[in-house]
């Protein structure tokens, strides 16, 4: 299972930290991927992470502002994002997928990120 | 990357089938066979339903299929049951390790 940190309330300007963490089964033999979904709005994917090497790829749109990276702490990974707006605000998610298989076959449970003005 | 192009709503009567398509260009949907979708309830994470355009992960009813044409792909469900209310997304994959989803359809059971 694929079990997030919990929720995060931040003010405009701040950053947050939303870590993962994996367990029953190889966590660096599959990716890692974060997924979000503001109040009302659709699922955008955000970015991923190759947990076995630290190889991660962004969005476009959120490049600059937000960064993946392995953890401290075993199996587990997390996602930053600094200069937080009020439309950062969402429910974010981390979802595995295997290497070379392009659908995300897990997810966690979300983490709900508010970011007040 | 623009979110791929999806109805805001589709609804149908209970045994019916309905078609959720979803927009896209020759740079995802039109370039890979790898679109994906998944339901997403309110208070949950989103479920996977169909993979690599028409294949079922393991548990998901055959009711669900999905299928492709140049730039567009859809999702069809057969036997509309009350339990298929939920949103629906699609997602695909959009080169260099990147994805683009869908913006959602509503599906309403009568």
């Amino acid at each position: 299972q694929l079990v997030q940190s919990g929720a995060e309330v931040k003010r405009a300007g701040d950053s947050v930290t939303v870590s993962c963490t994996g367990s029953g089964y190889t966590f660096a033999s599959y990716y890692i991927h974060w997924v979000r979904q503001a109040p009302g709005q659709g699922l955008e994917w955000m970015a991923m992470i190759n947990p076995s090497n630290g190889d991660a790829r962004y969005a476009q749109k959120l490049q600059g502002r937000v960064a993946v990276a392995r953890d401290a702490a075993p199996n587990t990974v997390h996602i930053e994002m600094t200069s937080l707006r009020s439309e950062d605000t969402a429910m974010y998610y981390c979802a595995r997928s295997h290497p070379g298989l392009y659908y995300f076959e897990f997810w966690g449970q979300g983490t709900l990120v508010t970011v007040s003005s | 990357q623009s979110a791929l192009t999806q109805p805001a709503s589709v609804s149908g009567s209970p045994g019916q089938s309905i078609t959720i398509p979803c927009g896209g260009t020759r740079s995802d949907i039109g370039k890979f066979n790898l679109v994906s979708w998944y339901q997403k309830n309110p208070g949950k994470a989103p479920k996977l339903m169909i993979f690599e355009v028409d294949k079922w992960p393991s548990g998901v009813s055959h009711r669900f299929s999905g299928s492709k044409s140049g730039n567009t792909a859809s999702l069809t469900i057969s036997g509309l049951q009350p339990e298929d209310e939920g949103d629906y997304y699609c997602c695909s994959y959009a080169g260099r390790d990147t994805f683009v989803f869908g913006s959602g359809t509503t599906v309403t059971v009568l």
